[in-house]
C-alpha cells in the first residue's frame, strides 16, 4: 500500500469547512484513498473513499486531484463532534480476501468553539 | 443490530497470564480482524479473518493466537502476557467483495498488563 503523509494536527472554528490534506505520491493505479475518523478511545469510523473522481456523502467530501497523489476531506459545516484523529489510508482492491487497513498516525483535528 | 460487540471492556493482567479477548458480529460478514492501539499511535493489525475457517498474520502477530469459532465470532488469545502488550485492542470486520472496503470497529478492550 502506498504511504501517506498527513499533518498532525489542525484547528477549525465550528461552523467553518474543515480541510483535510493527505499526500500520497506514490499511489498506484488500483488503490484507493479511503478516510477513518476515531473519535477519542472510540474504533475508527468510516467515512468515504474514492479513487479518483470527488466523492461526497453524508459525512464529508473527497477531493482527488487530477494526477492523484493528493487529496483533501471536506467536513462542511465542523461542529464540535467533529473533534477528531482522522486518517488518509491508501489501499487497492483486496480481490476476495481482506488483509486489513494500514493506519498511520492520522491528523488530529480539533474544532474550535 | 449492535453491530461489532467485545468483551470484556476493561482488564488488568499480571505478566504471565494468560486471557482471552472475545469478539462478535451481527452484521454476516466475511471478514473479521484484530488490531491493536499503543497511546498516540495508530492501530496496527495483529491477525485477520478473511473467512470463515481461515486466519492470517497480520504486523505484529508475536505473543498472540487467534480462533475464528465460527461467522459471527473471532476470538485472541495471549497465553503468557507481557508488559508490552499493554495497549487497546479493537476488533473488526467487513465485507470482502468489491472495492468497498468499510470495517466496523468494536468499541475496544483497554488491556493492561502489570
Amino acid at each position: 500500500d502506498a504511504k501517506t503523509t498527513q499533518p498532525p494536527s489542525m484547528d477549525c472554528a465550528e461552523g467553518r469547512a474543515a480541510n483535510l490534506p493527505c499526500n500520497h505520491s506514490t499511489i498506484s493505479g488500483n488503490e484507493y484513498v479511503y478516510w477513518y475518523r476515531q473519535i477519542h478511545s472510540q474504533g475508527p469510523q468510516y467515512i468515504i473513499h474514492g479513487l479518483k473522481n470527488n466523492e461526497t456523502n453524508e459525512m464529508a467530501s473527497l477531493i482527488i486531484t487530477e494526477d492523484r497523489k493528493s487529496s483533501t476531506l471536506i467536513l462542511p459545516h465542523a461542529t464540535l463532534r467533529d473533534t477528531a484523529v482522522y486518517y488518509c489510508i491508501v489501499r487497492a482492491y483486496s480481490g476476495g480476501g481482506a488483509d486489513g487497513l494500514t493506519f498511520g498516525k492520522g491528523t488530529h483535528l480539533i474544532i474550535q468553539p | 443490530n449492535a453491530g461489532v460487540t467485545q468483551t470484556p471492556k476493561f482488564q488488568v493482567l499480571k505478566t504471565g497470564q494468560s486471557m482471552t479477548l472475545q469478539c462478535a458480529q451481527d452484521m454476516n460478514h466475511n471478514s473479521m480482524y484484530w488490531y491493536r492501539q499503543d497511546p498516540g499511535m495508530g492501530l496496527r493489525l495483529i491477525y485477520y479473518s478473511a473467512s470463515e475457517g481461515t486466519t492470517d498474520k497480520g504486523e505484529v502477530p508475536n505473543g498472540y493466537n487467534v480462533s475464528r469459532l465460527n461467522k459471527r465470532e473471532f476470538s485472541l488469545r495471549l497465553e503468557s502476557a507481557a508488559p508490552s502488550q499493554t495497549s487497546v485492542y479493537f476488533c473488526a470486520s467487513s465485507e470482502t467483495s468489491g472495492s468497498f472496503y468499510e470495517q466496523f470497529f468494536g468499541p475496544g478492550t483497554r488491556l493492561t498488563v502489570l
